[in-house]
Protein backbone atom coordinates (compact mmCIF):
# COMPACT_ATOMS: atom_id res chain seq x y z
CA UNK A 1 0.00 0.00 0.00
CA UNK A 2 1.34 3.26 -1.16
CA UNK A 3 2.13 5.58 1.76
CA UNK A 4 1.08 9.43 2.30
CA UNK A 5 3.41 11.66 -0.04
CA UNK A 6 4.94 15.03 -0.17
CA UNK A 7 6.66 17.12 -2.32
CA UNK A 8 9.07 18.61 -2.24
CA UNK A 9 11.23 17.18 0.34
CA UNK A 10 13.70 20.35 0.40
CA UNK A 11 12.79 23.66 -0.47
CA UNK A 12 14.74 26.80 0.17
CA UNK A 13 13.43 30.51 0.03
CA UNK A 14 14.23 33.82 1.34
CA UNK A 15 12.22 35.73 3.17
CA UNK A 16 9.18 37.65 1.98
CA UNK A 17 8.75 34.90 -0.87
CA UNK A 18 6.05 32.32 -1.53
CA UNK A 19 6.28 28.37 -1.08
CA UNK A 20 3.70 25.40 -1.89
CA UNK A 21 4.14 22.39 -0.42
CA UNK A 22 1.87 19.23 -1.43
CA UNK A 23 0.48 16.24 -0.14
CA UNK A 24 -1.52 12.77 -1.45
CA UNK A 25 -3.30 10.87 1.11
CA UNK A 26 -3.17 7.08 1.69
CA UNK A 27 -6.25 6.16 -0.68
CA UNK A 28 -9.29 6.00 1.24
CA UNK A 29 -7.95 8.04 4.36
CA UNK A 30 -10.94 10.90 4.86
CA UNK A 31 -8.64 12.73 7.66
CA UNK A 32 -5.68 15.09 6.30
CA UNK A 33 -3.29 17.04 8.54
CA UNK A 34 -1.00 19.27 7.93
CA UNK A 35 1.95 19.49 10.89
CA UNK A 36 4.61 22.09 11.24
CA UNK A 37 8.04 20.54 13.60
CA UNK A 38 10.40 23.03 14.13
CA UNK A 39 13.52 21.88 15.20
CA UNK A 40 13.70 20.26 18.69
CA UNK A 41 9.77 20.38 19.13
CA UNK A 42 7.01 18.36 18.51
CA UNK A 43 4.60 18.71 15.52
CA UNK A 44 2.27 21.34 15.95
CA UNK A 45 -1.29 21.21 14.14
CA UNK A 46 -1.79 24.01 11.60
CA UNK A 47 -5.17 22.72 10.11
CA UNK A 48 -7.55 19.34 9.81
CA UNK A 49 -9.26 18.00 7.14
CA UNK A 50 -12.29 16.17 6.78
CA UNK A 51 -12.97 15.23 3.34
CA UNK A 52 -12.41 18.84 1.85
CA UNK A 53 -13.99 20.53 5.03
CA UNK A 54 -11.76 22.29 7.64
CA UNK A 55 -11.87 20.45 11.17
CA UNK A 56 -9.16 22.52 12.95
CA UNK A 57 -7.32 25.52 11.82
CA UNK A 58 -7.21 27.30 14.81
CA UNK A 59 -3.45 27.17 14.72
CA UNK A 60 -3.23 28.16 11.59
CA UNK A 61 -1.63 31.49 11.27
CA UNK A 62 -3.94 32.56 8.33
CA UNK A 63 -2.20 35.87 8.12
CA UNK A 64 0.40 33.76 5.72
CA UNK A 65 -0.62 30.38 5.62
CA UNK A 66 -3.40 28.80 3.61
CA UNK A 67 -4.62 25.03 3.11
CA UNK A 68 -7.06 23.41 0.87
CA UNK A 69 -7.76 20.22 0.38
CA UNK A 70 -10.28 20.37 -3.49
CA UNK A 71 -12.11 16.73 -3.99
CA UNK A 72 -11.12 15.69 -0.64
CA UNK A 73 -8.56 13.84 -2.00
CA UNK A 74 -4.61 15.83 -2.76
CA UNK A 75 -3.73 18.69 -0.26
CA UNK A 76 -1.82 22.06 -0.27
CA UNK A 77 -0.20 24.22 1.98
CA UNK A 78 0.96 27.34 0.85
CA UNK A 79 3.06 30.18 2.72
CA UNK A 80 3.28 33.99 1.69
CA UNK A 81 4.83 35.71 2.61
CA UNK A 82 7.70 33.38 4.08
CA UNK A 83 9.38 34.55 7.51
CA UNK A 84 12.56 32.99 9.44
CA UNK A 85 10.47 31.60 11.98
CA UNK A 86 8.61 29.31 9.19
CA UNK A 87 12.03 27.59 9.03
CA UNK A 88 10.37 23.92 10.00
CA UNK A 89 9.46 20.42 8.51
CA UNK A 90 6.03 20.47 7.30
CA UNK A 91 4.47 17.21 7.94
CA UNK A 92 1.14 15.67 6.58
CA UNK A 93 -0.40 12.56 7.65
CA UNK A 94 -3.71 10.87 7.23
CA UNK A 95 -6.20 8.88 8.71
CA UNK A 96 -8.92 6.60 8.06
CA UNK A 97 -10.84 9.68 10.72
CA UNK A 98 -14.66 7.54 11.99
CA UNK A 99 -16.45 10.11 13.65
CA UNK A 100 -16.24 10.03 17.57
CA UNK A 101 -13.35 7.11 17.65
CA UNK A 102 -9.55 7.54 17.35
CA UNK A 103 -7.30 4.97 16.94
CA UNK A 104 -4.90 7.42 17.44
CA UNK A 105 -2.86 6.14 14.44
CA UNK A 106 -1.93 9.10 11.80
CA UNK A 107 0.11 7.93 9.02
CA UNK A 108 2.53 10.33 7.96
CA UNK A 109 4.39 11.18 5.00
CA UNK A 110 7.89 12.08 4.94
CA UNK A 111 7.56 15.98 5.20
CA UNK A 112 8.84 18.92 3.36
CA UNK A 113 11.44 20.68 5.06
CA UNK A 114 11.55 24.45 4.57
CA UNK A 115 14.54 26.74 5.02
CA UNK A 116 13.93 30.62 5.20
CA UNK A 117 16.97 32.23 4.54
CA UNK B 1 -4.69 25.02 23.11
CA UNK B 2 -4.35 22.35 25.76
CA UNK B 3 -0.78 21.72 26.77
CA UNK B 4 1.05 18.04 26.48
CA UNK B 5 4.22 18.21 28.57
CA UNK B 6 7.11 15.87 28.74
CA UNK B 7 10.78 15.48 30.37
CA UNK B 8 13.19 16.64 26.33
CA UNK B 9 15.83 14.73 27.73
CA UNK B 10 18.05 13.28 26.32
CA UNK B 11 17.82 10.08 28.72
CA UNK B 12 21.29 8.50 28.12
CA UNK B 13 20.97 4.50 28.95
CA UNK B 14 23.21 1.53 28.59
CA UNK B 15 22.10 -1.32 26.24
CA UNK B 16 19.30 -3.40 28.70
CA UNK B 17 18.79 -0.59 31.12
CA UNK B 18 15.18 0.04 32.13
CA UNK B 19 13.89 3.43 31.10
CA UNK B 20 10.53 5.35 31.53
CA UNK B 21 9.41 8.49 30.26
CA UNK B 22 6.56 10.57 31.64
CA UNK B 23 4.25 12.92 29.86
CA UNK B 24 1.25 15.41 32.00
CA UNK B 25 -2.07 16.64 30.29
CA UNK B 26 -3.46 19.69 31.11
CA UNK B 27 -7.14 19.12 29.58
CA UNK B 28 -8.98 16.54 31.79
CA UNK B 29 -11.71 16.26 29.22
CA UNK B 30 -8.80 14.34 26.69
CA UNK B 31 -10.09 11.04 25.29
CA UNK B 32 -7.29 8.26 24.15
CA UNK B 33 -3.84 8.59 24.84
CA UNK B 34 -0.67 6.96 22.79
CA UNK B 35 2.99 7.16 22.49
CA UNK B 36 5.24 7.94 19.18
CA UNK B 37 8.22 6.93 17.84
CA UNK B 38 10.57 9.32 15.89
CA UNK B 39 13.87 8.54 14.53
CA UNK B 40 16.02 11.37 13.66
CA UNK B 41 14.77 12.82 10.14
CA UNK B 42 12.07 11.18 9.74
CA UNK B 43 8.49 11.08 10.03
CA UNK B 44 6.13 9.77 13.49
CA UNK B 45 5.57 6.65 13.72
CA UNK B 46 2.77 4.97 16.52
CA UNK B 47 4.09 2.88 18.65
CA UNK B 48 1.49 2.06 20.90
CA UNK B 49 -2.32 3.36 22.38
CA UNK B 50 -2.17 4.05 25.81
CA UNK B 51 -5.84 2.14 27.90
CA UNK B 52 -6.68 2.84 31.31
CA UNK B 53 -6.55 -0.35 32.37
CA UNK B 54 -2.11 -0.40 31.54
CA UNK B 55 -1.12 -2.51 28.18
CA UNK B 56 2.13 -3.81 27.40
CA UNK B 57 3.48 -4.91 23.63
CA UNK B 58 7.39 -6.94 24.08
CA UNK B 59 9.31 -4.80 25.80
CA UNK B 60 7.32 -1.90 26.10
CA UNK B 61 4.54 -0.77 29.14
CA UNK B 62 2.04 1.99 29.01
CA UNK B 63 0.38 3.62 31.60
CA UNK B 64 -2.49 5.95 31.96
CA UNK B 65 -3.07 7.46 35.12
CA UNK B 66 -6.51 9.78 34.88
CA UNK B 67 -6.56 11.31 38.20
CA UNK B 68 -3.22 12.58 37.95
CA UNK B 69 -3.22 13.10 34.06
CA UNK B 70 -0.19 11.49 33.75
CA UNK B 71 0.63 8.76 31.00
CA UNK B 72 4.39 6.75 31.13
CA UNK B 73 5.92 4.58 29.04
CA UNK B 74 8.39 1.90 30.40
CA UNK B 75 10.94 0.34 28.07
CA UNK B 76 12.53 -2.79 29.05
CA UNK B 77 16.18 -4.46 28.36
CA UNK B 78 16.55 -1.29 26.03
CA UNK B 79 18.40 -1.95 22.90
CA UNK B 80 20.91 0.32 20.34
CA UNK B 81 17.71 0.22 17.93
CA UNK B 82 15.52 1.74 20.56
CA UNK B 83 17.07 5.18 20.10
CA UNK B 84 14.69 7.84 18.90
CA UNK B 85 12.60 10.33 20.12
CA UNK B 86 9.16 9.43 21.99
CA UNK B 87 6.56 11.52 21.68
CA UNK B 88 3.48 11.58 24.09
CA UNK B 89 0.27 12.03 21.96
CA UNK B 90 -3.31 13.21 23.42
CA UNK B 91 -6.44 13.38 21.57
CA UNK B 92 -9.21 15.05 22.47
CA UNK B 93 -12.99 15.57 21.06
CA UNK B 94 -13.77 18.34 19.12
CA UNK B 95 -17.21 19.95 18.64
CA UNK B 96 -17.30 19.08 15.36
CA UNK B 97 -17.48 15.07 16.82
CA UNK B 98 -13.80 14.65 15.26
CA UNK B 99 -11.03 14.14 17.22
CA UNK B 100 -7.49 16.34 17.02
CA UNK B 101 -3.84 14.95 18.56
CA UNK B 102 -2.04 17.23 20.50
CA UNK B 103 1.78 15.72 20.58
CA UNK B 104 3.87 16.98 23.35
CA UNK B 105 7.90 18.09 22.56
CA UNK B 106 9.20 14.42 22.80
CA UNK B 107 11.72 13.00 25.39
CA UNK B 108 14.82 11.85 23.08
CA UNK B 109 16.43 8.39 24.34
CA UNK B 110 19.84 7.45 23.57
CA UNK B 111 20.87 3.91 24.43
CA UNK B 112 24.48 3.34 24.07
CA UNK B 113 26.83 -0.10 23.71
Amino acid sequence: EAGVAQSPRYKIIEKRQSVAFWCNPISGHATLYWYQQILGQGPKLLIQFQNNGVVDDSQLPKDRFSAERLKGVDSTLKIQPAKLEDSAVYLCASSLGERRTNTGELFFGEGSRLTVL
Amino acid sequence: RKEVEQDPGPFNVPEGATVAFNCTYSNSASQSFFWYRQDCRKEPKLLMSVYSSGNEDGRFTAQLNRASQYISLLIRDSKLSDSATYLCVVAELMNSGYSTLTFGKGTMLLVSP
